[in-house]
């Protein structure tokens, strides 16, 4: 299997700060490599897929770089609302895996 | 708008076989364009994606689970389901069935979720 590693696990900010999230591949999966946004009680939510592409109607302030195993979910301006769990997942090979989440808190 | 809505027993005996059906509207369940998925998540950790199926019947299974896992479909009720045997507590979760663009490479994400139901495993 695929492992996938992200960080931090945990991460404190404010409203307005950049954020910047972290997941690492065991092996290059080029670009398949999926953010989801997830929130207490509620399901994950798809904001960017294929490393850098921006799911519709996820806000611009979202962003997403990376290729081979390093990749990184960006933040620009962080709102109220984005304080929740983010997940990163791989599909270049079966079994698909995800990150063991990263939870961005108020500080 | 693609709506999918998880349903069965939320209490299952240990050894016995969880079963849990995924109901889909809107339009695009058999066209062919879809992978139609299961994920689950227990509570307090992370995301575990368990397998998927296309309309064709093909599937693609985690296979740390596959000697107990049987996805199906069934194109007349706009319905896929999961069936897991001789389950124990470990298998305890929220599980949630997802709908997986189909483009013919490796991109593909889980871009529409159900809301999740508990399953918990206990005699």
């Amino acid at each position: 299997d695929i492992q996938v590693t992200q960080s931090p696990s945990s991460l404190s900010a404010s409203v307005g700060d950049r954020v910047t999230i972290t997941c690492r591949a065991s092996r290059n999966i080029i670009k398949y490599l999926h953010w989801y946004q997830q929130k207490p009680g509620k399901a994950p939510k798809l904001l960017i897929y294929g490393a850098s592409s921006l799911q519709s109607a996820v806000p611009s302030r979202f962003s997403g770089s990376g290729s081979g195993t390093d990749f990184t979910l960006t933040i620009s301006s962080l709102q109220s609302e984005d304080f929740a769990t983010y997940y990163c997942q791989q599909t270049y090979s079966v079994p698909y895996t995800f990150g063991q989440g990263t939870n961005l808190e108020v500080e | 708008q693609v709506q999918l809505q998880e349903s069965g027993p939320g209490l299952v005996k240990p050894s016995e076989t969880l079963s849990l059906t995924c109901t889909v509207s809107g339009d695009s369940f058999s066209s062919g364009n879809y992978y139609w998925s299961w994920i689950r998540q227990p509570a307090g950790k992370g995301l575990e994606w368990i397998g998927r199926i296309f309309t064709s019947g093909s599937t693609n299974y985690n296979p740390s689970l596959s000697s107990r896992l049987t996805i199906s479909v069934d194109t007349s009720k706009n319905q896929f389901s999961l069936k897991l045997s001789s389950v124990t507590a470990a298998d305890t979760a929220v599980y949630y069935c997802a709908r997986e663009p189909f483009r013919g490479s490796h991109l593909s994400e889980s871009d529409s979720w159900g809301q999740g139901t508990l399953v918990t495993v206990s005699s």
